[in-house]
């Protein structure tokens, strides 16, 4: 079973569109983080999120965290093509050192 | 500066024969990180080194898995007797200390066992 539930794993829209994309799980976690990942390199950090209920906004990128620090989302406003890539949730659990448990990610693809 | 730097970048291998995968972290970042990514998939943790700590072996799918990490810089991830199932994008990260710190990763190495 996965301990962090990523959706929808394929998203295909058109540019201007909004999205959200959801990473839940049943386990509380000490920070979740959002990456993003081009084809043919290692993921990049988009965001920390450390604190139940905080909110980051990044340009066009909304991030939340849930209050019971369970589950997360990012939300992106009127899509543009750039935008395309892959999207992983991360997070750290307590008592666990730096190692990261990632969602299956979700494969987004922004249309002109 | 340089970043997380990994060679080879692509192995192809015949099922049966040992790999060796290595990865060079950014200079004083003291942890290390071994994932493994199935195409279009999550990162799946596969070992964890801190400083001279005892690595984290936990993410070790089976014993045909082995790391090490030399002078606490260079880590080499080692494969023996490939499987059809080892073929994976193996990437390495780095930070700056343990916990939580932000970490790095290097552009992976796309293995295929044929």
């Amino acid at each position: 079973t996965q301990l962090l539930e990523q959706s929808p794993q394929f998203l295909s829209i058109q540019e201007g569109e909004n999205l959200t994309v959801y990473c839940n799980s049943s386990s509380v976690f000490s920070s979740l983080q959002w990456y993003r990942q081009e084809p043919g390199e290692g993921p990049v950090l988009l965001v920390t999120v450390v604190t139940g209920g905080e909110v980051k906004k990044l340009k066009r990128l909304t991030f939340q965290f849930g209050d019971a620090r369970k589950d997360s989302s990012l939300h992106i406003t009127a899509a543009q093509p750039g935008d395309t890539g892959l999207y992983l949730c991360a997070g750290h659990r307590n008592n666990q050192g730096g190692k990261l448990i990632f969602g299956q990610g979700t494969e987004l693809s922004v249309k002109p | 500066g340089a970043g997380v730097s990994q060679s080879p970048s692509n192995k192809v291998t015949e099922k049966g024969k040992d790999v060796e995968l290595r990865c060079d972290p950014i200079s004083g970042h003291t942890a290390l990180y071994w994932y493994r990514q199935s195409l279009g998939q999550g990162l799946e943790f596969l070992i964890y080194f801190q400083g001279n700590s005892a690595p984290d072996k936990s993410g070790l799918p089976s014993d045909r898995f082995s790391a090490e990490r030399t002078g606490g810089s260079v880590s080499t991830l080692t494969i023996q007797r490939t499987q059809q199932e080892d073929s994976a994008v193996y990437l390495c990260a780095s930070s700056l200390g343990p916990g939580q710190e932000t970490q790095y990763f290097g552009p992976g190495t796309r293995l295929l066992v044929l």
